[in-house]
């Protein structure tokens, strides 16, 4: 099946950083999402996108749409140590998931 | 509240045993979704199913079978499990019309 290039799989920072990854793709899609998981439980939706350049955030979170529909970011800000988790970036009807980012923050 | 549900969080199981993954929603929706959870892997889709007795092949349909007799549950079967479907299982659901998926908890299960 199609899959997504998720990047990078792991990070280690420390608390009150900044944390940035990203998504591609070699196809074309509608929709990014961006769930995150944590320890023991099922993923949960953070963002949704819907457009090219969509720009969105929610809290310290922000996450865009690329321009070319076939990536997406998301950015985390001031990191707090909830933030641990790991974060899964998805798109289209069916769903594909990326490999997932692991979040870990020193506090 | 919305809520989905796994039948357990851990199970232990033998080679060749047949296994039964149940899930449910109380949520009305349509579609459900069965994915297994592997490092370094991501979530990879094994059976989807868009309404009751409807279902469709995932990614990594092979040694699973999936069963949608009412709306609400939708159940993943391993007819005889091998040790290679050691791994979390994930269910979700979703309305037909629209884009986020809503998770379980998840089932951990090992196959010795």
């Amino acid at each position: 099946g199609q899959q997504l290039n998720q990047s990078p799989q792991s990070m280690f920072i420390q608390e009150g950083e900044d944390v940035s990854m990203n998504c591609t793709s070699s196809s074309i899609f509608n929709t990014w999402l961006w769930y995150k998981q944590d320890p023991g439980e099922g993923p949960v939706l953070l963002i949704a996108l819907y457009k090219a350049g969509e720009l969105t955030s929610n809290g310290r979170l922000t996450a865009q749409f690329g321009i070319t529909r076939k990536d997406s970011f998301l950015n985390i800000s001031a990191s707090i140590p909830s933030d641990v988790g790991i974060y899964f970036c998805a798109r289209g009807q069916k769903l594909v998931f990326g490999q997932g980012t692991r979040l870990t923050i020193n506090p | 509240d919305v809520k989905v549900t796994q039948s357990s969080r851990y199970l232990v199981k033998r080679t060749g045993e047949k296994v039964f993954l149940e899930c449910v929603q109380d949520m009305d929706h349509e579609n459900m979704f069965w994915y297994r959870q592997d490092p370094g892997l991501g979530l990879r889709l094994i059976y989807f199913s868009y309404d009751v007795k409807m279902k469709e092949k995932g990614d990594i349909p092979e040694g699973y079978s999936v069963s949608r007799e009412k709306k609400e549950r939708f159940s993943l079967i391993l007819e005889s499990a091998s040790t290679n479907q050691t791994s979390m299982y994930l269910c979700a659901s979703r309305k037909r019309t629209g884009s986020e998926q809503f998770f379980g908890p998840g089932t951990r299960l090992t196959v010795l």
